[in-house]
């Protein structure tokens, strides 16, 4: 069965430095999502991409945090510099087009220290 | 943005017995879903209810949506240890799906 690969799966970096995580989404899913999920609450959307477009970045903390789709296929979330507050699992989905289901990968749990 | 409130936030029970959760909201949705999240993986869609007083079998899960459309519950008959998880209610806005902050359950051998 087609999943969501995410890389890595778990991330310790300090504060100040770079990171950046790898989602590749179902094959042919159109639509893509980026979710960071606070340890005791829901996921909360941080980027959605049409194809290689962005089509919702409105909740995406654009000062440190970018993210690209370069040909429509796989995505990278950036963060630079990362600040203790970003701690947290960082998930992605995707989905044939917008409004469908949406299938999550396992996510990559981010330690800032 | 609409909000979901789940209850309650945690619960642990011993195995074999029954449980309900919930998720209210003063607004009305066209539909909700449920997901269980297990440590250290991602969200999978369990239900969608969709249609007022709507109820959804899903082997000792029942899930109703309310008949006003504002809340919904899941109901676990004889829980087991693999029901342990995070149990999120979301719904699909005009662009995003919202999330409430789930239930976290453990479910004791």
């Amino acid at each position: 069965e087609a999943e969501v690969a995410q890389s890595p799966r778990y991330k310790i970096t300090e504060k100040s430095q770079a990171v950046a995580f790898w989602c590749d989404p179902i094959s042919g899913h159109a639509t893509l999502y980026w979710y960071r999920q606070i340890l005791g609450q829901g996921p909360e959307l941080l980027v959605q991409f049409q194809d290689e477009s962005v089509v919702d970045d409105s909740q995406l903390p654009k000062d440190r945090f970018s993210a690209e789709r370069l040909k429509g296929v796989d995505s990278t979330l950036k963060i630079q510099p990362a600040e203790l507050g970003d701690s947290a699992m960082y998930l992605c989905a995707s989905s044939l087009e917008a409004l469908n289901e949406q299938y999550f990968g396992p996510g990559t749990r981010l330690t800032v220290t | 943005t609409q909000l979901l409130e789940q209850s309650p936030q945690f619960l642990s029970i011993q195995e074999g017995e029954n449980l309900t959760v919930y998720c209210n909201s003063s607004s009305v949705f066209s539909s909700l879903q449920w997901y269980r999240q297990e440590p250290g993986e991602g969200p999978v869609l369990l239900v969608t209810v969709v249609t007022g007083g709507e109820v959804k079998k899903l082997k000792r899960l029942t899930f109703q949506f309310g008949d006003a459309r504002k809340d919904s519950s899941l109901h676990i008959t004889a829980a087991q240890p693999g029901d342990t998880g995070l149990y999120l209610c979301a719904y699909q806005g005009a662009q995003k799906l919202v999330f409430g902050q789930g239930t976290r359950l453990t479910i004791n051998p």
